[in-house]
């Protein structure tokens, strides 16, 4: 196990609504990635905070947003959710910056209806 | 064209085959690269790092040729437990952008 946690595992919503994703990094990292996964795709990244400030962000869109805490822990909050944000969503922490291993958490499995 | 490109297979070879996958990445500016291994319904995992100088992990090879923009793993002596997905990953600017991945299927 990667120390990494997510909740929850699994959420149903419909469209239109909004949702939360939580993230707990390993301890001693003060960086987390979440990403997209699509079935039968990879990962698709969304963005990356380091010590609480957006440090990167992929090609997704101003309704997908993100915190992290003092303790590095993260939020992923998707505004007006739509049919294709179906998904698995993952975390990943990692030390300091991308150039190092991640470490994936076991991902909240989004289904919007 | 995909940031990172990979063969998306399915490779369905014999238990003790050597099979080798490639992946071709577009931004000449990428910093580091890495092969994970994701099984079905699991989190990705790092399988290892990709160094220009090449790189070996007992039965795992991997190879970086910047020139090419192109990663290649080379999997000798294939085991059952080898079936997976195969993600060339390529990092820079504070991301990591993943491939489709290849799918792999070890048969007894």
């Amino acid at each position: 196990e990667t120390g990494v946690t997510q909740s929850p595992t699994h959420l149903i919503k419909t469209r239109g609504q909004q949702v939360t994703l939580r993230c707990s990094s390993q301890s001693g990292h003060n960086t987390v990635s979440w990403y997209q996964q699509a079935l039968g795709q990879g990962p698709q990244f969304i963005f990356q905070y380091y010590r609480e400030e957006e440090n990167g962000r992929g090609n997704f869109p101003p309704r997908f947003s993100g915190l992290q805490f003092p303790n590095y822990s993260s939020e992923l909050n998707v505004n007006a959710l739509e049919l294709d944000d179906s998904a698995l969503y993952l975390c990943a922490s990692s030390l300091e910056d991308s150039g190092n291993e991640q470490f994936f958490g076991p991902g909240t499995r989004l289904t919007v209806l | 064209r995909k940031e990172v490109e990979q063969d998306p297979g399915p490779f369905n070879v014999p238990e003790g085959a050597t099979v080798a996958f490639n992946c071709t990445y577009s931004n000449s500016a990428s910093q580091s690269f890495f092969w994970y291994r994701q099984d079905c319904r699991k989190e990705p995992k790092l399988l290892m790092s990709v160094y220009s100088s090449g790189n070996e992990d007992g039965r795992f090879t991997a190879q970086l040729n910047r020139a090419s923009q192109y990663i290649s793993l080379l999997i000798r002596d294939s085991k059952l437990s080898d079936s997976a997905t195969y993600l060339c990953v390529v990092t820079g600017n504070n991301d990591m952008r993943f491939g489709a991945g290849t799918r792999l299927t070890v048969k007894p």
